[in-house]
This record gives C-alpha cells, sequence and structure tokens, in this order.
C-alpha cells in the first residue's frame, strides 16, 4: 500500500501565478479531503470528495481556490492566482467510513 | 457547528512520567472519535478509531477511553520517552461526513 501520494512535496513561486497541487488517494478509498494547516486554525477543511463528488467546499477561502477530482485515484486543488498569504502546508487524505483517515506527506507551499 | 476542543495546548514532561490529555466534543450524532499522532515536518498518523461508549484501546505504552455519553476521551500515555514528543489530534464524528479535527496537544518529552 503506497498510502496516499501528493505531489509535489515543495512549491516556491512567484505571486500571481497559477498553483497546482496533486493528490493520488488511497485505492479503494471512498472521501478524500483538502486541508491547509495554518497556525491560526490547526488543521482547517478546505474542500471534500465523497465518490469523486465535491459534498462541500465550504472551507474554501476564496473564488481563486478550486478542486477537482476527475477519477477515483486523482485530485487536484489549484489556486489561480495565487498571493503570498497562501502559503501553507497543503494535505491531501483519504478515508473509507469507519476507518481511520490516511493523510499524504504534504505539499509546503511558499508564495513569493 | 460541530466543536471539538482538546486540553491543554501544551504539556511538558520528563522522561518517564505518566502523563494524560482530554479530547471534548458534542455527544449528540455520534458517529466516531478518531486520535492522531503528528510529528513535526510529517503528516498525522492514526492511533485509534473510537465508536462504542466505554471504548479502551491500546497501542504499546499508548490507550484511550471513550465516554460518548459526556463527550469526552482521554489519551494516557505511559512512562513517556523522547520519542513520543509530537502533537497529539483528536477529532470526530466522521462516517459519511468530515472529520473536525481539534487543535491538538503538543507534548515534549525532555530526556
Amino acid at each position: 500500500d503506497a498510502g496516499v501520494i501528493q505531489s509535489p512535496r515543495h512549491e516556491v513561486t512567484e505571486m500571481g501565478q497559477e498553483v497546482t497541487l496533486r493528490c493520488k488517494p488511497i485505492s479503494g478509498h471512498n472521501s478524500l479531503f483538502w486541508y491547509r494547516q495554518t497556525m491560526m486554525r490547526g488543521l482547517e477543511l478546505l474542500i471534500y470528495f465523497n465518490n469523486n463528488v465535491p459534498i462541500d467546499d465550504s472551507g474554501m477561502p476564496e473564488d481563486r481556490f478550486s478542486a477537482k477530482m476527475p477519477n477515483a485515484s486523482f485530485s487536484t486543488l489549484k489556486i489561480q492566482p495565487s498571493e503570498p498569504r497562501d502559503s501553507a502546508v497543503y494535505f491531501c487524505a483519504s478515508r473509507v467510513r469507519e476507518q481511520p483517515q490516511h493523510f499524504g506527506d504534504g505539499t509546503r507551499l511558499s508564495i513569493l | 457547528i460541530l466543536n471539538v476542543e482538546q486540553s491543554p495546548q501544551s504539556l511538558h514532561v520528563q522522561e518517564g512520567d505518566s502523563t494524560n490529555f482530554t479530547c471534548s466534543f458534542p455527544s449528540s450524532n455520534f458517529y466516531a472519535l478518531h486520535w492522531y499522532r503528528w510529528e513535526t515536518a510529517k503528516s498525522p498518523e492514526a492511533l485509534f478509531v473510537m465508536t462504542l461508549n466505554g471504548d479502551e484501546k491500546k497501542k504499546g505504552r499508548i490507550s484511550a477511553t471513550l465516554n460518548t455519553k459526556e463527550g469526552y476521551s482521554y489519551l494516557y500515555i505511559k512512562g513517556s520517552q523522547p520519542e513520543d514528543s509530537a502533537t497529539y489530534l483528536c477529532a470526530s464524528p466522521g462516517g459519511n461526513t468530515p472529520l473536525v479535527f481539534g487543535k491538538g496537544t503538543r507534548l515534549s518529552v525532555i530526556a
């Protein structure tokens, strides 16, 4: 079991650029979650999918953020245009209903 | 809005000491309570998923109890070691709804 795979591990880019974060959930997991780690709010849920369908995106901070899950094995989180305040660690996680949630190693994003 | 609270926010103990911390959650519509261990520069790692009132789970020196009627769970670490230093997160409710995480208890074990 390869676990939840996120890419890239680190991303440094200039403000205004488009950023795309990628996630491959564990095979067979039907729920996928995108989180942002901040000092103030800890692990902040951005959006989650059940069976590839977005269920709740109320945690997405602004219209600059969007997420897709075109199939059961892939999801993206896109920020366009990026701003320095978007700098954070972004985690993807997947789960099956009663089981523990598995997290990827995160993407450390720095917007200059 | 579901509110999961953890206390204390941080804790410093000497190596060999036993310690415990608390997670409180709404007791209504309870589904499950998750505990995670989060080491610096790593991702959260699942410790326990607890569903039944009175549940007690154990993994090595770490154990957890659950009281769903009053809405709290305790995590215990016996004989703390420096490698236990991490942030311990609890989360609820699970099922088809997303986990809401507490802000965690940051444990530092001093050798």
